[in-house]
């Protein structure tokens, strides 16, 4: 069963487009939420990532909405470039036990 | 630094082999863990150390085993390879809490 489900699985924007991706989870346990990012043949790497006591954060293109009674959050990337293609990845983590979404492949035509 | 280093980039085995995958980190980190990537199930949480001496299991342990003599380093150990362990694994480390830094992977295949 698997304990962070993320949609899309795939994603095709166009450059300068908003890309969404979400996830959802179900152990209210959770008290970290980070968004990574993977290029191919390389390991994942942090993007941004939120705690349960704010609802959004920003970082330059990047922003984590966070919803804690629907047990949601997703990622928008603003201004998406060619070089945003990647698969990302959520997680929720509790005491160091990491559960990762399944990945959403991005790819942003130009 | 060099972060979260893995060896082998890639190594193939026939069923029932052993070997062990290795990682180190030169963060002074006290957390670290092994994740395994497969197509369509992003990365599963195999064992992880909360520091030196003290190991415990995630979401999918069965078929590995580790242990944490130092801070630096945290080998994986299959016992007995099976083709269902064909996989991509990435080992981490971080703080006791926040940003988990990734290792380069080590690509296993299992004949």
């Amino acid at each position: 069963q698997q304990q962070v489900k993320q949609s899309p699985q795939s994603l095709i924007v166009q450059k300068g487009g908003i890309s969404i991706i979400n996830c959802a989870y179900e152990n209210t346990a959770f008290d970290y939420f980070p968004w990574y990012q993977q290029f191919p043949g390389k390991g994942p790497a942090l993007l941004i990532a939120i705690r349960p006591d704010v609802s959004e954060k920003k970082e330059g293109r990047f922003t984590i909405s966070f919803n804690k009674s629907a047990k949601q959050f997703s990622l928008h990337i603003m201004d998406s470039q060619p070089g945003d293609s990647a698969t990302y990845f959520c997680a929720a983590s509790h005491n160091n036990d990491m559960r990762f979404g399944a990945g959403t492949r991005l790819t942003v035509k130009p | 630094n060099a972060g979260v280093t893995q060896t082998p980039k890639f190594q193939v085995l026939k069923t029932g082999q052993s070997m062990t995958l290795q990682c180190a980190q030169d963060m002074n980190h006290e957390y670290m863990s092994w994740y395994r990537q497969d197509p369509g199930m992003g990365l599963r949480l195999i064992h992880y150390s909360v520091g030196a001496g003290i190991t415990d299991q995630g979401e999918v342990p069965n078929g590995y085993n580790v242990s944490r003599s130092t801070t630096e380093d945290f080998p994986l150990r299959l016992l007995s390879a099976a083709p269902s362990q064909t996989s991509v694994y990435f080992c981490a480390s971080s703080y006791r809490t926040g940003e988990q830094f990734f290792g380069p992977g080590t690509r296993l295949t299992v004949l």
